[in-house]
């Protein structure tokens, strides 16, 4: 257990629907990043936050979006939902004496 | 875009024996790291070796570094039915100070 928790567990929305996925960070951590892993692939950095303010983003549209919160903790919204979205989305915390990133046991979202 | 390839893709052996993964990269790392994920659940982190590294031992598990090959292996010794995962390397780029992930390793064990 590495004391992040995500939730939900699943979730299932069709097409053009928004989601809002939420982390809870490890305590001590200040960084939380987000992940989308589509089956059978490694997972793709989607954007950072590190002490409630975007720290790099990787390639994703605008559609996808963050907050990270004065506890640390943090959402990911994803707009106007397209079966593409179809993924594991997992968020990992580290702090500011470390590299390891620490991996909640993510959200399975479907889109239909 | 994956900044790793793990190789192979897949690897099935019996307990008792080693297993052994490799990693490249592509840019300059701060470091590179060993994931494992079980049945698309949440990574863990299995050992963290820094580009002025060379080798590291954590149990069973020994890495390797070659930054001119920009390469790195990954070795589980005497493995187990419960090593079965997927295992991913992660780099930490010079160039962008995040995780990129390679496409990872299935390894599976037979009793």
């Amino acid at each position: 257990e590495t004391g992040v928790t995500q939730s939900p567990t699943h979730l299932i929305k069709t097409r053009g629907q928004q989601v809002t996925l939420r982390c809870s960070s490890q305590s001590g951590h200040n960084t939380v990043s987000w992940y989308q892993q589509a089956l059978g692939q490694g997972p793709q950095f989607i954007f950072q936050y590190y002490r409630e303010e975007e720290n790099g983003r990787g390639n994703f549209p605008p559609r996808f979006s963050g907050l990270q919160f004065p506890n640390y903790s943090s959402e990911l919204n994803v707009n106007a939902l397209e079966l593409d979205d179809s993924a594991l989305y997992l968020c990992a915390s580290s702090g500011s004496d470390t590299d390891t990133q620490y991996f909640g046991p993510g959200t399975r979202l479907t889109v239909l | 875009s994956q900044q790793g390839e793990e190789d192979p893709q897949a690897l099935s052996i019996q307990e008792g024996e080693n297993a052994t993964m490799n990693c490249s990269y592509k840019t300059s790392i701060n470091n590179l790291q060993w994931y494992r994920q079980n049945s698309g659940r949440g990574l863990v982190h299995l050992i963290l070796i820094r580009s002025n590294e060379r080798e590291k031992h954590s149990g069973r598990l020994r890495v390797t570094l070659d930054t001119s090959k920009k390469s790195s292996s990954l070795l589980i010794t005497a493995s187990r039915a419960a090593d079965t995962a997927s295992y991913f390397c992660a780099t930490d780029a010079v160039v962008t100070d995040k995780l990129i992930f390679g496409t990872g390793t299935r390894l599976q064990v037979f009793p």
